[in-house]
């Protein structure tokens, strides 16, 4: 079964450094995602991204945040300068059509912890 | 802003038994509504997706409904087993917002032997 891959599972960093997290998404999907979900709180929309672009993007989605695809595999989420409160849980996940054809694929996420 | 309300409290169910959460919604009109699970420390898996115009939809043991007048989805599992122990998430999605998908907070479920 193809899977979305997030490295790296767990990261730990001092509060106002840039991190990036990276995921490979399924190989013949076309639509890529990042979500995030704070300890005990609901599974929230960062960014939704498709045709080398960002096709919508939350509140969340600040100027501190950024995404990228670099080549034909990866999608990196960048937070610029970390707060104590993006410590989360961050999902990134695929998907062959935009909406309303099939359900999301998503990874197994990054433990982001920011101290 | 929309709202969406799965069951409240966590459900503890005995194996055997049909297991049924639910999603209601409010102030917006999905055109489809997702159904997720998630385990503890886990991405969502996906599991079903129905759309506006259909009543009901199956998988296995799985079968959700979906009533646009109630603005509600039921997601029943039958045969319930210790194994379906996790927390089904609910997303309607309008379907005109690439990507962006609304989940409810969850509702755990626990089958005991």
């Amino acid at each position: 079964e193809p899977e979305v891959t997030q490295t790296p599972s767990h990261q730990v960093t001092q509060m106002g450094q840039e991190v990036i997290l990276r995921c490979v998404p399924i190989s013949n999907h076309l639509y890529f995602y990042w979500y995030r979900q704070i300890l005990g709180q609901k599974v929230e929309f960062l960014v939704s991204f498709y045709n080398n672009e960002i096709s919508e993007k939350s509140e969340i989605f600040d100027d501190q945040f950024s995404v990228e695809r670099p080549d034909g595999s990866n999608f990196t989420l960048k937070i610029r300068s970390t707060k104590l409160e993006d410590s989360a849980m961050y999902f990134c996940a695929s998907s062959v059509v935009g909406q309303g054809g099939g359900g999301y694929t998503f990874g197994s996420g990054t433990r982001l912890t920011v101290v | 802003s929309q709202k969406i309300e799965q069951n409240s409290e966590a459900l503890n169910i005995q194996e055997g038994k049909t297991a049924t959460l639910t999603c209601n919604y409010t102030n917006y009109s999905p055109a489809y509504l997702q159904w997720y699970r998630q385990d503890p420390g886990r991405g969502p898996v996906f599991l079903l997706l129905i759309r506006e115009n259909e009543k009901e939809k199956r998988k296995e043991r799985l079968k959700v409904t979906f009533d646009t007048t109630l603005k509600q989805s039921l997601f029943h599992i039958t045969a319930s087993q210790p194994a379906d122990s996790a927390t089904y998430l609910c997303a309607p999605d309008r379907g005109s917002t690439l990507g962006r998908l609304y989940f409810g907070r969850g509702t755990q479920l626990t089958v005991w032997p």
